[in-house]
């Protein structure tokens, strides 16, 4: 069974750091592209990252980008969001997906239960 | 930036059809994926390239994309389904390729 498990959200000053994890199991990470996800209270989806198997393709949401890097460790089936300088806007609960693509198309077809990140003063 | 405009709110009455729209440039030209959200859940998909269902997902959802549109359609609708409905589009060849919809919350009367 495919499962992915986030971890490490919690309360933090604005301008301070957190770093996300996400547990995989069932599958082989190595083999999947996976993203980062967020939803700010009573808003709707952002997608904020993604990375390639091979960490060849990493993308980010202009939001985050400069400050987020995701980066992942596939010998022990973990993903990773490293969030630097963070604003009271990055109030969210972040998803980690994985991500299958055919074609010229992509889309999650699991999601994990997600972490709460909340930055406050 | 690529944008996915949805209908922020559809009602529709236990029995009957649930039409939720996304449309989007070009959209003809790439495959429309439908996710469901049910208060603190996680998405989960319903319909993925354009009109594919997940095992699982009850054969009431379904799927198309024609010209700028697309649409998910919930038959017989029944309270369970009472949820916010994103789609969502992979936007090959941009820094941000990864397009998710506004959001239609369906409610239930």
């Amino acid at each position: 069974e495919v499962q992915l498990v986030e971890s490490g959200g919690g309360s933090v000053q604005p301008g301070g750091s957190l770093r996300l994890s996400c547990a995989a199991s069932g599958f082989t990470l190595g083999s999947f592209t996976m993203s980062w996800v967020r939803q700010a209270p009573g808003e709707g989806l952002e997608w904020i990252s993604y990375i390639s198997p091979g960490n060849h393709a990493v993308y980010y949401g202009d939001s985050v980008k400069g400050r987020f890097t995701v980066s992942r460790d596939n010998a022990k089936s973990l993903l990773f969001l490293q969030m630097n300088t963070l604003r009271a806007a990055d109030t969210a609960i972040y998803y980690c997906a994985r991500v299958i693509c055919s074609g010229t198309t992509c889309y999650s077809d699991y999601w994990g239960q997600g972490t709460l990140v909340t930055v406050s003063s | 930036s690529y944008v996915l405009p949805q209908p922020p709110s559809v009602s529709v009455a236990p029995g009957e059809t649930a039409t939720i729209t996304c449309g989007g440039d070009n959209l003809r030209g790439k495959s429309v994926h439908w996710y469901q959200q049910k208060p603190g859940q996680a998405p989960i998909v319903v319909i993925y390239f354009d009109s594919d269902r997940p095992s699982g997902i009850p054969e009431r959802f379904s799927g198309s994309n024609s010209g700028n549109t697309a649409t998910l359609t919930i038959s017989r609708v029944e309270a369970g389904d009472e949820a916010d409905y994103y789609c969502q589009v992979w936007n090959s060849g941009s820094d941000h390729p990864f397009v998710f919809g506004t959001g239609t919350k369906v409610t239930v009367l």
